[in-house]
Parts: structure tokens; C-alpha cells; sequence
């Protein structure tokens, strides 16, 4: 059973471009969130989509935004990059009626 | 506002020893409250979880310990192994349910030593 998939593991981009990360839920989960996690900082929540709809928004510009595919998987876009997106994203699933969220192995973005 | 708190960026303990992660929090609106281990390089690792009604929840060698009054739980591990070096995040959640986001804090380093 395959776990909480991301893609890539490591991104390197300049200040202004737009980046696009890839996440594939564990088999079996309907609800996708993603997280940013600063150096020395816990994971900060960005959003949460389930249902192929954004239900829930953390405290993150509109320059961060998302998807949910019909079969489940989520992507994460973030516009205008700015050094401070510079962060370890991590996606996270769960299935509705579980508090649990369980965790991929996270995208480390780089700005430069 | 940092909602989830913990105060000890590290901790060090002895192989065969108890190892006990402190957590405070301030919205007493939050209903469960998570433990989560993260290796360097892996995302974190869902290891227990305690619904605000209850006390205390036991797992094999995890034990988490729940206080209302003040606002603060704690993750005992016994005994401590070498494999238990990692990360230790305290996370809780409002309104139940998996559509609810994780607030954290901000890590406790463990180090468990031969």
C-alpha cells in the first residue's frame, strides 16, 4: 500500500517564477492538505481540499493556490516566488471521518 | 499567535530511560491533539492521537497524557531506543474530523543516546 507521494523531492527556482507541486494521496484517503515548514518552524498550514473544493485557508496570499483531481491528488501552485517561499512542502491525506493526517516525504523548494 | 507551544527546542536521554515531550496550548476549543515523530529528509509520522475528553491514550511504548486545566499534554516514551532520535511535533486540531488543519508547534529534537 503505497503511502503519501510527492513530486518533485527537490526544486530550485528564481525569484518571480511559478512553481507547480504534485501530491498523491495514500490509497483510500479523500482529503488532501498542504503545509509549508520553514527552517526551525513546525508545518504551517496552506489549504485544504476535499471534494475537488478548497475547504479550509490558512493564513497564505492568493498567490498560493491549488487543485484537487477527481481522483484525489492535489497540486499546489505558488506565483511571483519570493526568497522567503524558500520551505520544505509537505502534502498530507486523510480520510474524513479520521483525525489523522498522514504525511509525504515533502518537496524542498529552493528560491534563488 | 503561536496557539501550540513547545518550550524545549531539545531534549537529551539515556537508552532504557523515559523520554517525556512537553506540550502547551492556548484555545481551549481544540478537540484532539496529535504526536508526530520526523526523521531529517521524510515527512513527519503520525504517532498518537488524544480526543480532548479523554485523559490519557496508550500505544506500546507511547503514552500520552492529557491535563484541560492546564492546558497541556505530554508524550512519554518508554523505554527511549537509539531509533527514536527525531523531531517530536505536538499538533491539535478544532472541530474534529479529518477536515480540520493541523496547528503545530515547533518541534522538540531528540536525542536518545546509547
Amino acid at each position: 500500500d503505497a503511502g503519501v507521494t510527492q513530486s518533485p523531492t527537490h526544486l530550485i527556482k528564481t525569484r518571480g517564477q511559478q512553481v507547480t507541486l504534485r501530491c498523491s494521496p495514500k490509497s483510500g484517503h479523500d482529503t488532501v492538505s498542504w503545509y509549508q515548514q520553514a527552517l526551525g518552524q513546525g508545518p504551517q498550514f496552506i489549504f485544504q481540499y476535499y471534494e475537488e473544493e478548497e475547504r479550509q485557508r490558512g493564513n497564505f496570499p492568493d498567490r498560493f493556490s491549488g487543485h484537487q483531481f477527481p481522483n484525489y491528488s492535489s497540486e499546489l501552485n505558488v506565483n511571483a516566488l519570493l526568497l522567503g517561499d524558500s520551505a520544505l512542502y509537505l502534502c498530507a491525506s486523510s480520510f474524513s471521518i479520521r483525525v489523522e493526517a498522514f504525511f509525504g516525504q515533502g518537496t524542498r523548494l529552493t528560491v534563488v | 499567535d503561536q496557539q501550540v507551544k513547545q518550550n524545549s527546542p531539545s531534549l537529551s536521554v539515556q537508552e532504557g530511560r523515559i523520554s517525556i515531550l512537553n506540550c502547551d496550548y492556548t484555545n481551549s476549543m481544540f478537540d484532539y491533539f496529535l504526536w508526530y515523530k520526523k526523521y531529517p529528509a521524510e515527512g513527519p509520522t503520525f504517532l498518537i492521537s488524544i480526543s480532548s475528553i479523554k485523559d490519557k491514550n496508550e500505544d506500546g511504548r507511547f503514552t500520552v497524557f492529557l491535563n484541560k486545566s492546564a492546558k497541556h499534554l505530554s508524550l512519554h516514551i518508554v523505554p527511549s531506543q537509539p531509533g527514536d532520535s527525531a523531531v517530536y511535533f505536538c499538533a491539535a486540531t478544532l472541530g474534529g474530523g479529518a477536515t480540520n488543519k493541523l496547528i503545530f508547534g515547533t518541534g522538540t529534537l531528540l536525542a536518545v543516546q546509547p
